[in-house]
């Protein structure tokens, strides 16, 4: 059964630092992972996909990285600022039949002005 | 484009009752999928239907149910509402592809709460 274990559960950091947000699953057999942002009481953006056969995406001040054989992935966020604060959740789609995305339970980040 | 749709966004309901629950995905997008928020268990796959047929379900008591009609809307039902499916109840679509591209659009989600 695949799980997916997000840490920290929660991060606060001042305005313009460099952060580092960690996701960790226990099967490699993934199509890809994605990772998505969720503000308080709204559904999820998707921020980064990153196919089993990459290493690693862009987009912005994001760079996201995929290493499967060691079922770990990590979000660089880099000088962040106040409208960063959200929580990100991570999320892998497992191999099968069907669309099944499994969820981390997210990690809530607080960027302080 | 438009996006991910889902009516109502908040729902007020008493034990005992049931509710129905829509999303209408993106358009040309065929897979629905429905994922059940809470502050203790996290996001929870309920069901994902493609092409009017249901591909996988979650671990959920058959009281949740949902269906999904030829142009993709998808509709859920939980049935004898008890208090703990007071939740965040969110649809996404896909386009279904090629399923390493995948990127999963979510709607904004109903608020459900069951008193």
């Amino acid at each position: 059964k695949q799980e997916v274990t997000q840490i920290p559960a929660a991060l606060s950091v001042p305005e313009g630092e460099n952060l580092v947000l960690n996701c960790s699953f226990t099967d490699s057999a993934i199509y890809n992972l994605q990772w998505f942002r969720q503000d308080p009481g709204k559904g999820l953006t998707s921020l980064l996909l990153i196919q089993s056969s990459q290493r690693e995406q862009t987009s912005g001040r994001l760079n996201a990285s995929l290493d499967k054989s060691s079922g770990r992935s990590t979000l660089y966020i880099a000088a962040s600022q106040p409208g960063d604060s959200a929580t990100y959740l991570c999320a892998v789609l497992i191999q099968g039949g069907s669309e099944k995305l499994v969820f981390g339970k997210g990690t809530k980040l607080t960027v302080n002005p | 484009k438009a996006g991910v749709t889902q009516t109502p966004r908040y729902l007020i309901k008493t034990r005992g009752q049931q509710v129905t629950l829509s999303c209408s995905p993106i358009s040309g997008h065929r897979s629905v999928s429905w994922y059940q928020q809470t502050p203790g268990q996290g996001l929870q796959f309920l069901f994902e239907y493609f092409s009017e047929t249901q591909r996988n379900k979650g671990n959920f008591p058959g009281r949740f149910s949902g269906r999904q009609f030829s142009n993709s809307r998808s509709e859920m039902n939980v049935s004898t509402l008890e208090l703990g499916d007071s939740a965040l109840y969110l649809c996404a679509s896909s386009f279904t592809g090629g399923k390493a591209k995948n990127i999963q659009y979510f709607g904004a989600g109903t608020r459900l709460s069951v008193l």
